[in-house]
């Protein structure tokens, strides 16, 4: 499968422990997306990459979330300290161009108790 | 700010009925607008797209869409739906200065047999 894939799919934390998500976009595609949706709301932006350079981050990020994306190939979302109000669906994203369509991953399903 | 709105929250059809999703955004300058599907577990996936030129576009399993500009809409429709259409339908909308996808908060269509 060429598509988008995420790391893990699943991922349950206690309250206040950190984890780190993988993303791998589809090759050559410079553009890479992280979103966060949660139950009857659509995919809520968090940032952004062009290559290897986050172009924009979310104003509602708060300081615990951090994302990277070396060599401008796989990128890694990480929340520290989490919170039962980051359980949601992360999604990630890859397009190869500006205005292009998105391609999303399966999503990784964060609870947190 | 960027917005998409999508009026309908929630649809029940019967088989063979005929389906109109709303979608209106608020933007300025061009846009290019998307349908994406979530059927039930799977990622979300692209129906149809618009960047320009003719404003009624076709997509996949029979899905049409018209791009309104001077209402700001790109409404969904399809002439007779299908059991297996049943899943969650956003639209999204990218452009206006910004290189992030926005979407609405989804429609989750019921097809019943």
């Amino acid at each position: 499968d060429t598509g988008v894939s995420q790391d893990p799919r699943h991922k349950i934390t206690k309250r206040g422990q950190n984890v780190t998500f993988r993303c791998d976009p589809i090759s050559e595609h410079n553009r890479l997306y992280w979103y966060r949706q949660t139950l009857g709301q659509g995919p809520e932006f968090l940032t952004y990459f062009q290559n290897e350079a986050q172009l924009e981050k979310s104003r509602l990020l708060s300081d615990r979330f951090s994302a990277e994306r070396p060599k401008g190939s796989f990128s890694t979302l990480e929340i520290q300290r989490t919170e039962q109000g980051d359980s949601a669906m992360y999604l990630c994203a890859s397009s190869p161009g500006t205005g292009a369509e998105a391609f999303f991953g399966q999503g990784t399903r964060l609870t947190v108790v | 700010a960027q917005s998409v709105s999508q009026h309908n929250h929630h649809v029940i059809l019967s088989e063979a009925a005929s389906l109109e999703l709303g979608c209106n955004y608020s933007y300025g300058g061009t846009v290019n607008l998307f349908w994406y599907v979530q059927y039930p577990g799977q990622h979300l996936q692209l129906l149809l797209k618009y960047f320009s030129g003719d404003p009624l576009v076709k997509g996949i399993k029979g899905f049409e869409a018209e791009f309104i500009k001077s209402k700001f809409s790109f409404n969904l429709r399809k002439p007779s739906v299908q059991w297996s259409d049943t899943a969650e339908y956003f639209c999204a909308v990218i452009g206006g200065g910004t290189y992030k996808y926005i979407f609405g908060t989804g429609t989750r269509l019921k097809v019943l047999a």
